[in-house]
């Protein structure tokens, strides 16, 4: 069976500081990997969509990056942490044609001092 | 305005009670899907329809095409359902979802 992983599942750091909030997928091969944020009281925001290793598309202009170093591991970067980073990010993942069901990670709880 | 509405924001019920969730959306899609999100924040993907009907237990999901509109229902509704219920769809072509703001459910015992 699939399972999905991220870490940390929280994290406080001051503004300024570098941040990198790994996910990994085990049981699929070639999954599409999408990282989303919720901010608190909002909905959820696509960030960054991958449908390969190397292969990212950006929703969002911001201070953030991603990166697919491997199949099945997606991570979500910055150099630079701002307040407005705050929030809840989510890792999902889905298989297969644009119509398909995705499957979310447990999430990583970020606060940004 | 939101290319996906959902209604209402706020909903609180009675265990039992029959509860509904509607989700509006003004473009064109190939699918739409109904998710969970608990307390914790963790979110579960419940439905995902083009058209119809589809039922899971408790949860029964519908949408018309043509009227641009789904509704999510629960039946005999528990304390245990209370999250926050979420519409997203997929454009037309698109690859990226759209989501409402979502609608929180309390269910009192």
């Amino acid at each position: 069976s699939q399972t999905i992983h991220q870490w940390p599942a929280t994290l406080v750091q001051p503004v300024g500081s570098p941040l990198s909030l790994e996910c990994t997928v085990e049981g699929t091969s070639n999954p599409n990997l999408y990282w989303y944020r919720q901010a608190a009281g909002r909905g959820l925001q696509l960030l960054f969509y991958s449908v390969g290793i190397g292969q990212i598309s950006s929703e969002v202009p911001q201070n953030l990056s991603a990166s697919r170093p491997q199949d099945r591991q997606f991570i979500l970067s910055s150099k630079k942490l701002l307040l407005s980073d705050s929030g809840f990010y989510l890792c999902a993942w889905s298989i297969g044609t644009p119509q398909e069901t995705q499957y979310f990670g447990p999430g990583t709880r970020l606060l940004v001092l | 305005k939101n290319e996906v509405e959902q209604s209402p924001q706020n909903l609180t019920a009675q265990e039992g009670e029959f509860i509904t969730i509607n989700c509006s959306y003004s473009v064109g899609i190939s699918a739409l899907h109904w998710l969970q999100q608990h307390p914790g924040g963790g979110i579960v993907s419940l439905f995902m329809l083009s058209s119809g009907k589809k039922k899971h237990g408790r949860l029964i999901a519908t949408i018309n095409i043509q009227e641009k509109h789904s509704s999510l229902h629960i039946t005999a509704s528990h304390p245990r359902d209370s999250a926050v219920y979420i519409c997203a769809v997929r454009s037309q072509g698109a690859q990226k979802l759209v989501f409402g703001q979502g609608t929180r459910l309390t269910i009192n015992p």
